[in-house]
């Protein structure tokens, strides 16, 4: 049963640039949740996608966005990097039933320079 | 915004012994998770609880759900070397929905010493 899954590992950007990240969820899950870790914090909620519509969504500027995809995938797209962008980013993935909690993806660390 | 509060930030103990964790909020939560995160990997559920009063366990772990609804406990026994990593606690607010985020504590990072 694989679990969930993300890509790319790691990535180095610019400012400014912008960089999309992807999740795919873990098998029979079709929820799935961003969220963003900085150095030394807990991961803090970006926002969070349930039938291909963003459901809930953190206190992250509008240049945070996602998709979710028929398949249940999903990417975090983020434009105009800023340094404070750097960070690890978290995909989650649960289904909506009662008492399913969230698991969590390896994460990608982004590095912006 | 709503946070989770975990004190201390480092616990240091000697293998074999137990170690004791807890995590409060100023508000309730109808869920409430702990999970240990390695260095570069995402947060591993440990124990979920979704009642009030609620103790649980898995292997050596041991967490319960405060009949306040405002905080957890989280007890290792007999802790091995492998128990090294950070130990998150996050609530999921109640009249959310099922699915709703998490808020995370800062953590707390374990060492224990051969």
């Amino acid at each position: 049963d694989a679990g969930v899954t993300q890509s790319p590992t790691h990535l180095i950007k610019t400012r400014g640039q912008q960089v999309t990240l992807r999740c795919s969820p873990k098998s029979g899950h079709d929820t799935v949740s961003w969220y963003q870790q900085a150095l030394g914090q807990g991961p803090q909620f970006i926002f969070q996608y349930y039938e291909e519509e963003e459901r809930q969504r953190g206190n992250f500027p509008d240049r945070f966005s996602g998709h979710q995809f028929p398949n249940y995938s999903s990417e975090l797209n983020v434009n105009a990097l800023l340094l404070g962008d750097s960070a690890l980013y978290l995909c989650a993935s649960s289904s909506p039933a009662f008492r399913h909690p969230q698991y969590f993806g390896p994460g990608t660390r982004l590095t912006v320079l | 915004g709503q946070q989770l509060n975990q004190s201390p930030q480092s616990m240091f103990i000697q293998e074999g012994e137990d170690v004791s964790m807890n995590c409060t909020s100023s508000s309730i939560f109808n869920t409430w998770l702990w999970y240990k995160q390695d260095p570069g990997e995402g947060p591993v559920l440990l124990i979920a609880l979704y009642k009030a009063g609620e103790l649980t366990s898995n292997g050596r772990l041991t967490a319960q759900f405060g009949i306040t609804r405002k905080d957890s406990f989280l007890n290792i026994s007999a802790s091995i070397p492998s128990d090294v990593g950070i130990y998150f606690c996050a609530g999921q607010a109640p009249h959310t929905g099922a699915n709703s985020k998490l808020t995370f504590g800062k953590g707390i990072t374990l060492s224990v010493r051969p």
